[in-house]
């Protein structure tokens, strides 16, 4: 099976705008998690979509935001970007069926810098 | 779930065996994992252990559990120079839908 897959790799984006980023997960996977990841905070959570639904989502402003369609394909968005917003940014999968997270698989990561 | 603590580095000579140590802070946890990064990479997951488990072994790797101190330990043998990366521990409990993870040890192998 391919892995999870995230596009683009790298993005250079300026203050104040906007980015996309988009994640496929494991065919068959229909759980998808984001993580931001950042050399002063390490690794953290974004939020998790399971069946177009949001399940979870972590402590970060309104300006990031996600969605998932039905093909399990997930996007995430972040508006007005600030410079704190740089980072390498995770995408997991799974194939999460009930309460308990199963193992999840990541993808590559996009790595976002903002100038 | 948020108190996942690691130490952050460790060095170890080639050939020796590598112990890498967390503490985890949720007594409901469920599943808790161990994923590498290497240098401009994604998170590779290595292994996992049920928390009603008190180890498991994978080739090179043993993961041991001790639920009454919360602590969760990998022990790589034979390290390699391949081995060189982050190591993270990761916890996750039920209706959480998250990985809550610890810093990250960054292991160091030397010839």
């Amino acid at each position: 099976k391919a892995g999870v897959t995230q596009t683009p790799r790298y993005l250079i984006k300026t203050r104040g705008q906007q980015v996309t980023l988009s994640c496929s997960p494991i065919s068959g996977h229909r759980s998808v998690s984001w993580y931001q990841q950042t050399p002063g905070q390490g690794l953290q959570f974004l939020f998790e979509y399971f069946s177009e639904t949001q399940r979870n989502k972590g402590n970060f402003p309104g300006r990031f935001s996600g969605r998932q369609f039905s093909n399990s394909r997930s996007e995430m968005n972040v508006s007005t970007l600030e410079l704190g917003d740089s980072a390498l940014y995770l995408c997991a999968s799974s194939s999460n069926r009930g309460e308990i997270l199963e193992t999840q698989y990541f993808g590559p990561g996009t790595r976002l810098l903002v100038l | 779930g948020e108190d996942v603590e690691q130490s952050l580095f460790l060095s170890v000579r080639e050939g020796d065996s590598s112990v890498i140590n967390c503490t985890y802070t949720d007594s409901s946890s469920t599943y808790l994992y161990w994923y590498k990064q290497e240098p401009g990479a994604g998170l590779q997951l290595l292994t996992y252990i049920f928390s009603n488990m008190d180890m498991k072994q994978d080739q090179r790797l043993t993961v041991l559990l001790n639920k009454k101190d919360k602590h969760l330990s990998l022990r790589i043998a034979d390290t390699q120079t391949g081995d060189s990366a982050i190591y993270f521990c990761a916890e996750t409990y039920p209706r959480d839908y998250k990985l809550s993870f610890g810093a990250g040890t960054t292991v160091t192998v030397r010839a």
